[in-house]
């Protein structure tokens, strides 16, 4: 099993662009999240789903879109970057439910120009 | 106020002591985490409570549900455990949401 993989691993945009970080995961997990790290803020939920058609928002949504069409895929897509969200951006799987280990991608890190 | 707190924010201590990292929160919870991040960045799971205490190895994770706090324990410190340490509570509400501590970070000197 390949785990949580995310691509890329970095990226420079600049103010306006869009992109899209890619999240796949290949454990039949329902739950899966997308978090951003700042230095000093710990991290925040973006958006996260509960299964393949149901995503619903996090703490810091603005700015930010998701669609979970498959079980294994969570896209997180920037419509127009802005120097806020520079960041290390995290997506993490896990089964549904209370006692499931949460299992975290490597990690993208985004600047935004 | 942080719905999860962590203390200490910084630890540095010396190789072979006994380490206490704290978290405390204040909403309800279903289950508690907590996460090691190596400084190249990789995030992994270490414990997940719903009560009592686990233990893995020289790690030891304790909570408390009706004061609403968790230990983090590190036994016999080694300059390998130098990371920060996550806590994170999942939501007991319907949303089921997990929200994050802002960490420890822990240094062992050798």
């Amino acid at each position: 099993n390949a785990g949580v993989t995310q691509t890329p691993k970095f990226q420079v945009l600049k103010t306006g662009q869009s992109m899209t970080l890619q999240c796949a995961q290949d454990m039949n997990h329902e739950y899966m999240s997308w978090y951003r790290q700042d230095p000093g803020m710990g991290l925040r939920l973006i958006h996260y789903s509960v299964g393949a058609g149901i995503t619903d928002q996090g703490e810091v949504p603005n700015g930010y879109n998701v669609s979970r069409s498959t079980t294994e895929d969570f896209p997180l897509r920037l419509l127009s970057a802005a120097p806020s969200q520079t960041s290390v951006y995290f997506c993490a799987s896990g089964l549904a439910g209370t006692w499931n280990e949460q299992f975290f991608g490597p990690g993208t890190r985004l600047t935004v120009l | 106020k942080n719905e999860v707190e962590q203390s200490p924010q910084n630890l540095t201590a010396q190789e072979g002591e006994f380490i206490t990292i704290n978290c405390s929160y204040s909403v309800g919870i279903s289950a508690l985490h907590w996460l090691q991040q190596h400084p190249g960045g990789g995030i992994v799971s270490l414990f997940m409570l719903s009560s009592g205490k686990k233990k893995h190895g020289r790690l030891i994770a304790t909570i408390n549900i009706q004061e609403k706090h968790s230990s983090l324990h590190i036994t016999a410190s080694h300059p390998r455990d130098s990371a920060v340490y996550i806590c994170a509570v999942r939501s007991g509400s319907r949303d089921d949401k997990i929200i994050f501590g802002k960490g420890t970070r822990l240094h062992i000197l050798p």
